[in-house]
């Protein structure tokens, strides 16, 4: 139980197009999902918090016009890259926590993200 | 001060010895204890949970808490060329609405 789907899992695409990444919870509801960004080498970096319903709580220095989240239903997250840019470029992962567990985040494969 | 903090590493260990990862969390309310695994390139994947101070096993994975002190750590036994990759420390507090991640410690087992 407890797996987490993303789609796509790598995306190539030109500077100033946007690009849209799925996160599903298959096999549970996700009343919370995160999303990550992380670099080469570099520890997960928590880019926002969405709650099914309502806005994403982003974190300090995330634009929230750029990374647009939208959490509409117990299974399902999107997060919007705008108008992409090749520092963009990265490995973003999502995560869901249900309300039957005590707190586990079950990651989604991730998705791979190159700018050019 | 971090909310989470881990050695870097890399922690070398050779094939079949225990390898014994250590994190120290600052938030004194917090509630939940996770381990995950990441292999380079992969996202990471949940291998242990603790909530409460002591240990707690499942096959070679033995974790360990002990909220005076405000550390909680992972064993692993009889450690495998395949146990080789980053182990993130996570925490969170009562409501669960937040992960603090530690930046992970880089574990290699030497054949």
């Amino acid at each position: 139980g407890a797996v987490v789907s993303q789609h796509p899992s790598r995306v190539i695409c030109k500077s100033g197009t946007s690009v849209k990444i799925e996160c599903r919870s298959l096999d549970f509801q996700a009343t919370t999902m995160f999303w990550y960004r992380q670099f080469p080498k570099q520890s997960l970096m928590l880019m926002a918090t969405s709650n099914e319903g309502s806005k994403a709580t982003y974190e300090q220095g995330v634009e929230k016009d750029k990374f647009l989240i939208n959490h509409a239903s117990l299974t399902l997250s999107t997060l919007t890259v705008t108008s992409a840019h090749p520092e963009d470029s990265s490995f973003y992962i999502c995560s869901a926590r249900g309300l039957a567990v005590r707190g586990e985040q079950f990651f989604g494969p991730g998705t791979r993200l190159t700018v050019l | 001060q971090k909310e989470v903090e881990q050695n870097s590493g890399p922690l070398s260990v050779p094939e079949g010895a225990i390898a014994s990862l250590n994190c120290t969390y600052s938030d004194r309310v917090s509630q939940s204890f996770f381990w995950y695994r990441q292999y380079s390139g992969k996202s990471p994947e949940l291998i242990m949970s603790i909530y409460s101070n002591g240990d707690k096993e499942d096959g070679r994975f033995t974790a360990q808490l002990n909220k005076a002190s405000q550390y909680v750590s992972l064993l692993i036994r009889d450690s495998q060329p395949s146990d080789s990759a980053t182990y993130l420390c996570a925490v969170t507090p009562y409501n669960f609405n937040k992960f603090y991640f530690g930046s992970g410690t880089k574990l290699n087992v030497k054949p």
